[in-house]
């Protein structure tokens, strides 16, 4: 799998559209881009995913730049429900879930 | 309905004791996984399973032992508990066994060896 590369944390008001970026340059054709948050002492939670189109779901969009070098999630109106880590991930969908997990985004959302 | 579920959520232990995680989903999924998440924070996979049959084993000591009664069933077995095996561990599933896609995490077993 890919390595990717995100800030350590990033602050947003509340309300406010939070930009998450995230940074996969040596990506292959067939691994698709994965975004999944953990919320303090929780398991992670799937968010969204894509391959090369941007994809919107009730959560989130995913922005993929067309090199698919690098891609941002968005979160159009955080809540401070929506502080939390959130990790980038890249892969293949086949041979089984093994992801490792990096460090991810720390994000803060202020009142 | 929790969709996958752990037991127990707090686990404090004493060196050298053996003891079990278990894990069981209801989403009718073929794939289930074990997760570490250390002090770091960083989750690494340790164990997959499809179809009650290992596919993932990620070198990890022999001290761990998963089994896997039934496909939504898997539990992980600990020898020979040591301080270093403190951290959350997290039961994972995948729909279909290899082709992925989004996968369901239970809330975490907190293992604390003293």
């Amino acid at each position: 799998d890919a390595k990717t590369t995100q800030p350590t944390s990033m602050d947003c008001a509340e309300g406010r559209a939070a930009n998450l970026p995230c940074n996969h340059s040596t990506i292959s054709g067939n691994e698709y881009v994965y975004w999944y948050r953990q919320i303090h002492s929780q398991g992670p939670q799937y968010i969204i995913h894509g391959l090369k189109n941007n994809e919107t779901n009730e959560m989130a969009s995913l922005i993929i730049t067309e090199d698919r070098k690098s891609s941002t999630l968005i979160l159009p109106h955080a809540t401070l429900r929506d502080t939390a880590v959130y990790y980038c991930i890249v892969r293949v969908r086949t041979g089984g879930f093994k992801t490792i997990f990096g460090a991810g985004t720390r994000l803060f959302v202020k009142a | 309905d929790t969709a996958v579920s752990q037991t127990p959520k707090y686990l404090v232990t004493q060196m050298g004791n053996d003891k079990s995680i278990k894990c069981e989903q209801n989403l009718g999924h073929d794939t289930m996984y074990w997760y570490k998440q250390d002090s770091k924070k960083f989750l690494k996979i340790m164990f997959s399973y499809n179809n009650k049959e290992l596919i993932i084993n990620e070198t990890v000591p022999n001290r761990f032992s998963p089994k896997s009664p039934d496909k939504a069933h898997l539990n992980l077995h600990i020898n020979s508990l040591e301080l270093g095996d403190s951290a959350v561990y997290f039961c994972a599933s995948t729909p279909t066994g290899g082709s992925g896609t989004e996968a369901f995490f239970g809330q975490g077993t907190r293992l604390t060896v003293v």
